[in-house]
């Protein structure tokens, strides 16, 4: 149980355009999901928390116009990234809690590493 | 503001050794502390502590938290080249929900 899906595992884009990245829990129900960004050798950076139904709540630091988040359902969260230049280039990782496993506990997806030409 | 800090920040074994990983905290209203291990895609869950001087064990690595030292240890006996990853700490502030702030992590390689 508690797996959580991504997709695309990974997209080169041209800069200007837009990417959507999507966050499944597959075999339960997430009301609350979270963004992360990775860069090379790096720890996780919180980039966002998604909650189903209402709006995501940014980190400080992260543009919500730039970083567009959707939870339109309790197994789903999209990240889109707006107008997408080579430094958005990263790893992005979604995580989402099963609450389940207890309160704390994040499972996260498989990633999906990002390349803007 | 929330602090996590990881040492060492990478280390090299050799396989059989046993590895003792460092996390300690700064954070305003402890909550948990979770361990993950990631390799090349996204972090894989290893356990959750809340309370001090309980072990979590699965298989070769186990985990303890000591909340008076605001730290914790994670330890690997009998490395194999399968525990080559990143290591990540992180810890739940329960002033901020369920946000995890995370260390840097510890890169650790097994050699054969």
């Amino acid at each position: 149980g508690a797996v959580v899906s991504q997709h695309p595992s990974r997209v080169i884009c041209k800069s200007g355009t837009s990417v959507k990245i999507e966050c499944r829990s597959l075999d339960f129900q997430a009301t609350t999901m979270f963004w992360y960004r990775q860069f090379p050798k790096k720890s996780l950076m919180l980039m966002a928390t998604s909650n189903e139904g209402s709006k995501a709540t940014y980190e400080q630091g992260v543009e919500k116009d730039k970083f567009l988040i959707n939870h339109a359902s309790l197994t789903l969260s999209t990240l889109t990234v707006t107008s997408a230049h080579p430094e958005d280039s990263s790893f992005y990782i979604c995580s989402a809690i099963n609450p389940g496993g207890g309160t704390d506990t994040q499972y996260f997806g498989p990633g999906t590493r990002l390349t803007v030409l | 503001e929330d602090k996590v800090v990881q040492s060492p920040l990478s280390l090299v074994v050799h396989e059989g050794d046993t590895v003792t990983l460092n996390c300690s905290y700064e954070v305003t209203n402890f909550r948990s502390l979770l361990w993950y291990k990631q390799e090349k895609k996204a972090p894989t869950f290893l356990f959750m502590l809340t309370s001090s001087g309980i072990e979590k064990k699965s298989g070769r690595l186990s985990s303890i938290l000591d909340k008076k030292e605001l730290s914790s240890i994670l330890n690997i006996t009998a490395t194999q080249t399968g525990d080559s990853a990143i290591y990540l700490c992180a810890v739940n502030d329960a002033e901020y929900g369920n946000k995890l702030v995370f260390g840097a992590g510890t890169i650790l390689r097994v050699k054969s």
